[in-house]
C-alpha cells in the first residue's frame, strides 16, 4: 500500500453543485496529479501541481480547478457539475523530476 | 497530443499460460511507458515501466518490451495465476521537464481473466 490518500471515498451531488476533493501524497512527494476515471475507461489526465501552482493541464473545462498547500497536500474543485463529471477522481503523487507516480484510492463521485 | 490505443480490451487464458498485451502509442517524443494493475475497486498500482533508452526489462513473471521504431510496446505475464486477474493499463509520457512530468495518457485497458 502507497501513503497517498483521498478524501472522501464516496460522494453524492446533484447537477450545478460543487464539490472538493482532498488528496494527501505520499511522504516526501512534491508534485500531486488528478486524473478523472469514468467506468470502463483509462484514467485522463487533469492538471498537476508543483510547488503549490498548477504545472500542466489536460482537456478539462476551467470549472475543475485545484489547490496545492504547503505541505503538498492537494484539492480538486468541480464548479457546475455535470452528469457525466460521474467517475472516479484519482490523485497521484510523485517527486519532481521523477516519472513515477502512486495513486491514492480515489474518490467516486455520482452526479444526479 | 499523445493518443494511447491498447489491445485487446479483454483477454481470457487458462491458469499457468502466457498473456500478452499491446500498446501503440503517437507521440514519438514519448520516454517513460508505465504499466498499472487496478484490481476491482482499487487504485491504480505501477507493475513495471520502462524507459525509451531500453528494449525489455523483466522483474519475475513480468515483462514489458519497447520498440520505439514502430511505437508498439507490451506486456508480458508468463505462468498467470488467478490473483493476476484484473484490469491492466498502459500508459505514455511525454519527454521534457516542466508541465510534462506528471501528465500521463493512458491507454483504454484490458480485463484479464486467468481461470484456474
Amino acid at each position: 500500500e502507497t501513503g497517498v490518500t483521498q478524501s472522501p471515498t464516496h460522494l453524492i451531488k446533484t447537477r450545478g453543485q460543487q464539490v472538493t476533493l482532498r488528496c494527501s501524497s505520499q511522504s516526501g512527494h512534491n508534485t500531486v496529479s488528478w486524473y478523472q476515471q469514468a467506468l470502463g475507461q483509462g484514467p485522463q489526465f487533469i492538471f498537476q501541481y508543483y510547488r503549490e501552482e498548477e504545472n500542466g493541464r489536460g482537456n478539462f473545462p476551467p470549472r475543475f480547478s485545484g489547490l496545492q498547500f504547503p505541505n503538498y497536500s492537494s484539492e480538486l474543485n468541480v464548479n457546475a457539475l455535470e452528469l457525466d463529471d460521474s467517475a472516479l477522481y484519482l490523485c497521484a503523487s510523485s517527486l519532481q523530476g521523477r516519472e513515477t507516480q502512486y495513486f491514492g484510492p480515489g474518490t467516486r463521485l455520482l452526479v444526479l | 497530443g499523445e493518443n494511447v490505443e491498447q489491445h485487446p480490451s479483454t483477454l481470457s487464458v487458462q491458469e499457468g499460460d502466457s498473456a500478452v498485451i499491446k500498446c501503440t502509442y503517437s507521440d514519438s517524443a514519448s520516454n517513460y511507458f508505465p504499466w498499472y494493475k487496478q484490481e476491482l475497486g482499487k487504485r491504480p498500482q505501477l507493475i513495471i515501466d520502462i524507459r525509451s533508452n531500453v528494449g525489455e526489462k523483466k522483474d519475475q513473471r513480468i515483462a514489458v518490451t519497447l520498440n520505439k521504431t514502430a511505437k508498439h510496446f507490451s506486456l508480458h505475464i508468463t505462468e498467470t495465476q488467478p490473483e493476476d486477474s484484473a484490469v491492466y493499463f498502459c500508459a505514455a509520457r511525454p519527454q521534457g521537464g516542466g508541465t510534462s512530468y506528471g501528465k500521463l495518457t493512458f491507454g483504454q485497458g484490458t480485463i484479464l481473466t486467468v481461470h484456474p
